[in-house]
């Protein structure tokens, strides 16, 4: 499985545009990159999911580079509700079969 | 249409002890996977179930088993409890087709 890297901790305040980085180098071919969002004492919670290029939904927006070697977690105008860890996932097309392997994540913490 | 819900939402046991936790799967769910998830650390998988087999099994000894019934609810059994066995259990089901949908864990103590 694809081992993933990004940054423990960020910083943000409301109202700014939070870019969260995750590095997959050695990501295979048929692997999808997928982020979740978790709060304390909570499960994780699926945010987003993509192959190439950009994804956009109505929470965020994922960027990945012809080489898929990284991708970009975009969080528009962030809130304090948004202070949560953010979970880099790659692998198989999440579904039957096929476990998700976390890493340690970023912890998001966003002020006034 | 009902997410995941496990149960209990706490639990202190003694070590040594066995415990159960339950947990029901979100409607029209035929997976459901467990997590072990240790203070400041991210989940790790313990093992998953589809249609009532096991098919899939992390890095956790025997003494983790479960069970999956004919209506997709699970249980994960953990004997001869051990201080680091103290945790966030979580939950995770799918319909093969999306992504997972988590519960909101159970916490549990060993003293």
């Amino acid at each position: 499985l694809a081992k993933t890297t990004q940054p423990i901790s960020m910083d943000s305040y409301e109202g700014q545009e939070v870019n969260i980085t995750c590095s997959h180098n050695n990501i295979a071919t048929n692997d999808y990159i997928t982020w979740y969002q978790q709060f304390p004492s909570q499960g994780p919670r699926f945010i987003i999911q993509g192959y190439k290029t950009k994804v956009t939904n109505e929470v965020a927006s994922l960027f990945i580079p012809a080489d898929r070697k990284s991708s970009t977690l975009s969080l528009p105008r962030v809130s304090l509700s948004d202070t949560a860890v953010y979970y880099c996932l790659v692998g198989g097309l999440t579904g039957g079969g096929n476990k998700l392997t976390f890493g340690t994540g970023t912890q998001l913490k966003v002020e006034l | 249409e009902t997410g995941v819900t496990q149960s209990p939402t706490h639990l202190i046991k003694t070590r040594g002890q066995q415990v159960t936790l339950r947990c029901s799967s979100q409607s029209g769910h035929n997976t459901v996977s467990w997590y072990q998830q240790a203070l400041g650390q991210g989940p790790q998988f313990i093992f998953q179930y589809y249609r009532e087999e096991e098919n899939g099994r992390g890095n956790f000894p025997p003494r983790f088993s479960g069970l999956q019934f004919p209506n997709y609810s699970s249980e994960l059994n953990v004997n001869a409890l051990e201080l680091d066995d103290s945790a966030l259990y979580l939950c995770a089901s799918s319909s093969g087709t999306a992504g997972y949908t988590f519960g909101s864990g159970t916490r549990l103590t060993v003293v």
